[in-house]
């Protein structure tokens, strides 16, 4: 079965600072690798997928399928990142969401 | 565009009662799933429908969940009899074409089985 771990369930880091959100991934084919955002009262939606190989809201997300991974990168967070951010692995029928990581950016 | 709509918003119920969930995806999108997320866990997919036909239910507790879709427009997710562990919140969520697409998800619906 696959798998996605998201090692951090909760990510505290001041505004300004650096942001990594971990996912790693357990599959042998080829993956499709999603993140999706939860603001607070709102509804989960797509942040970025690997494929677009885009940059949205400062954040970056790089495959990599030697150490199985996907993690989430922003350079300098903003108090307006925080938020529950899940990994999600789309393999055709087989969607597998991580457990999720909150992120909390302090003043 | 009018988003994937879901109801109710909450509902309280004593185990071994029934309860039953109502989704509207947005329209002309031709694939629908329904998603159990647990307190302090991430989303789990119960059963995924491309049009009215079900694509994959494998994660689905067959013995009290069931699931339909008909006309291939919106679905209902039934519990019966619910459990103390049903305790969750039922995600729906719905995508153009099956597969590496973006999931546009619903508000959801908060369970208490008391």
């Amino acid at each position: 079965a696959q798998r996605v771990t998201q090692p951090e369930k909760l990510l505290s880091v001041f505004k300004g600072a650096p942001v990594e959100l971990k996912c790693n991934y357990s599959y042998s084919g080829s993956p499709e690798l999603f993140w999706y955002v939860q603001y607070s009262r709102q509804r989960l939606q797509l942040l970025l997928r690997h494929i677009s190989r885009e940059s949205i809201k400062g954040f970056t997300a790089d495959l990599n399928k030697g150490e199985t991974s996907f993690h989430l990168k922003k350079p300098f967070a903003q108090e307006e990142d925080s938020a529950m951010y899940y990994c999600e692995h789309n393999a055709g029928n087989m969607l597998t969401f991580g457990g999720g990581t909150r992120l909390m950016v302090k003043p | 565009e009018a988003g994937v709509a879901q109801s109710p918003r909450y509902k309280i119920i004593e185990k071994r009662q029934s309860v039953a969930f109502w989704c509207n995806p947005i329209s002309g999108h031709a694939t629908l799933y329904w998603y159990q997320q647990i307190l302090g866990q991430g989303p789990k997919l119960l059963i995924q429908f491309q049009n009215n036909g079900v694509v994959d239910d494998s994660q689905l507790p067959k013995d009290r969940f069931s699931a339909e879709r008909l006309k291939g427009v919106d679905s209902t997710l039934k519990i019966q009899p619910a459990k103390l562990e049903d305790s969750a919140v039922y995600l729906c969520a719905s995508s153009p074409i099956i597969s590496y697409n973006e999931q546009f998800f619903g508000p959801g619906t908060r369970l208490t089985v008391l």
